[in-house]
């Protein structure tokens, strides 16, 4: 069955530390990946995606993601994490190529920042 | 620039009740779509449209309509409201039909059915 995992519920991260979020995905055909983000009382917005090519991808933010064919994973970082990221963080799959109907999201990770 | 623009934000109803959420972008996006996001359920596709005049079921089309009459306008139905229709609704669009570019969202609309 196709599914994306983020297996982190919550994360807490001290202001200036560094930040790793969880993806990983089951998926039969070639995926495309996406990480979005919703801030508090906001709809979500795109932070960047992967289709081919370099696995090592930039987003907005500062943020950027690694994809893992061999662990079926695409795990969003940043160096540093900021106030103003605390947020809900969703990673999301969907076939090459394919229409957003067939994207599949994941259940979130909330992230909280302490200053 | 108001992109996606959904009303009403909050809104309460008692079961059997029916609503209208209306959702509008002002991007000329041919694709636009419905989901609900419930916690630990991450965001479930519920209808979508590629263009005025045509619309199709998501994963979880039970219980709500929509029409797709101008390309600006995307409203989703709810005929007979229930308990389990309690959730966030987010209303998004795109310039693309296919998944290359970037799905826009609105603020969300929160239901509560009791």
């Amino acid at each position: 069955a196709q599914s994306v995992t983020q297996p982190d519920i919550h994360i807490t991260v001290s202001e200036g530390a560094s930040l790793e979020l969880r993806c990983n995905y089951s998926y039969g055909a070639t995926p495309y990946l996406f990480w979005y983000v919703q801030s508090p009382g906001q709809g979500l917005q795109l932070l960047l995606k992967y289709f081919s090519g370099d696995t090592l991808v930039q987003g907005i933010k500062g943020f950027e993601a690694e994809f893992k064919r061999s662990q079926s994973s695409f795990n969003l970082r940043k160096p540093s994490v900021h106030w103003s990221d605390a947020a809900e963080y969703f990673c999301a799959v969907g076939p090459a190529w394919g229409g957003y109907n067939k994207l599949i999201f994941g259940a979130g990770t909330r992230l909280a920042v302490h200053p | 620039n108001a992109g996606v623009t959904q009303t009403p934000k909050f809104q309460v109803l008692k079961t059997g009740q029916s609503m209208t959420l209306q959702c509008a972008q002002d991007m000329n996006h041919e694709y636009m779509s419905w989901y609900r996001q419930d916690p630990g359920m991450g965001l479930r596709l519920i209808h979508y449209s590629v263009g005025a005049g045509i619309t199709d079921q998501g994963e979880v089309p039970n219980g709500y309509n929509v029409s797709r009459s101008t390309t600006e306008d995307f409203p989703l139905r709810l005929l007979s409201a229930a308990p389990s229709q309690t959730s966030v609704y987010f209303c998004a669009s795109s310039q693309d039909r296919a998944n290359t570019g970037e799905l826009f969202f609105g603020e969300g609309s929160r239901l509560t059915v009791l």
